[in-house]
C-alpha cells in the first residue's frame, strides 16, 4: 500500500464548478500536511498546509482528519487556470514528504 | 522569497556516461537536500535525503554507487548519475527546506530533464 494515495482524476470541470479531491496517508505518525500544485514539466509549488481545524485560502479550503488519516481540498468557482495536477503531500518526522501520485484537474470554458 | 536552482535544466547524454545536476540554496543555508524522480505522469518519489558534511541517506532500491550524492556546502548538493542508462531518463527535482519555519515547508528546484539515449 502506498503511504499517500489519490485518486488520480483526471478530474474535468466547468468553469465555476466546486471540485473535492481527497487523500488518505498511511503514517499515523506523520507530522505536517499540504497540498501542492504541479503544472506540467514545472516543479511542484506549495498550495496550503492543512490544518485538523481546517483552513481557508480564498476559493481553496482544505481539511485535515487525523482520526480517519484523511486530507481533503476543495476548491470552488473553478478557475481555468486551477487546470494543473494537485499533489497531497504528508511530511514524516525525519522532515522528508512523501507524495501522492497526484490529482489531475482540467477546468473547461 | 526563498529560491532553489538547479542546473542543467535540460541534459541529454549517451549511455554509459557520467551526469552532474547540481542543486543550490540561493538565499538561505539548507544541511539537508533532498532529490526526487518523477517519471512521466506520476508522482515525486524520494530517492535520497543529502546531508551537509555527512554521507547520504537513500531509499529502498535506490543505488547509492549509481546516484552519487555529495552535499559540500550549506548552499549546494550534488547528484551524480554515473554510466547513465536510459531508464534512468526521467525529470530530477531537489528541494531543501528552511529550518525554524513552521510549517516546515520545502522549496522546490525548478527540475532537470535527463535524457539518455
Amino acid at each position: 500500500r502506498k503511504e499517500v494515495e489519490q485518486d488520480p482524476g483526471p478530474f474535468n470541470v466547468p468553469e465555476g464548478a466546486t471540485v473535492a479531491f481527497n487523500c488518505t496517508y498511511s503514517n499515523s505518525a506523520s507530522q505536517s500536511f499540504f497540498w501542492y500544485r504541479q503544472d506540467c514539466r514545472k516543479e511542484p509549488k506549495l498550495l496550503m498546509s492543512v490544518y485538523s481545524s481546517g483552513n481557508e485560502d480564498g476559493r481553496f479550503t482544505a481539511q485535515l482528519n487525523r482520526a480517519s488519516q484523511y486530507i481533503s481540498l476543495l476548491i470552488r468557482d473553478s478557475k481555468l487556470s486551477d487546470s494543473a495536477t494537485y499533489l497531497c503531500v504528508v511530511k514524516r518526522h525525519n522532515n522528508d514528504m512523501r507524495f501522492g501520485a497526484g490529482t489531475r484537474l482540467t477546468v473547461k470554458p | 522569497g526563498a529560491v532553489v536552482s538547479q542546473h542543467p535544466s535540460r541534459v541529454i547524454c549517451k549511455s554509459g556516461t557520467s551526469v552532474k545536476i547540481e542543486c543550490r540554496s540561493l538565499d538561505f543555508q539548507a544541511t539537508t537536500m533532498f532529490w526526487y524522480r518523477q517519471f512521466p505522469k506520476k508522482s515525486l518519489m524520494l530517492m535520497a535525503t543529502s546531508n551537509e558534511g555527512s554521507k547520504a541517506t537513500y531509499e529502498q532500491g535506490v543505488e547509492k554507487d549509481k546516484f552519487l550524492i555529495n552535499h559540500a556546502s550549506l548552499t549546494l548538493s550534488t547528484l551524480t548519475v554515473t554510466s547513465a542508462h536510459p531508464e534512468d531518463s526521467s525529470f530530477y527535482i531537489c528541494s531543501a527546506p528552511i529550518s525554524g519555519r513552521e510549517p516546515y515547508e520545502q522549496y522546490f528546484g525548478p527540475g532537470t530533464r535527463l535524457t539518455v539515449t
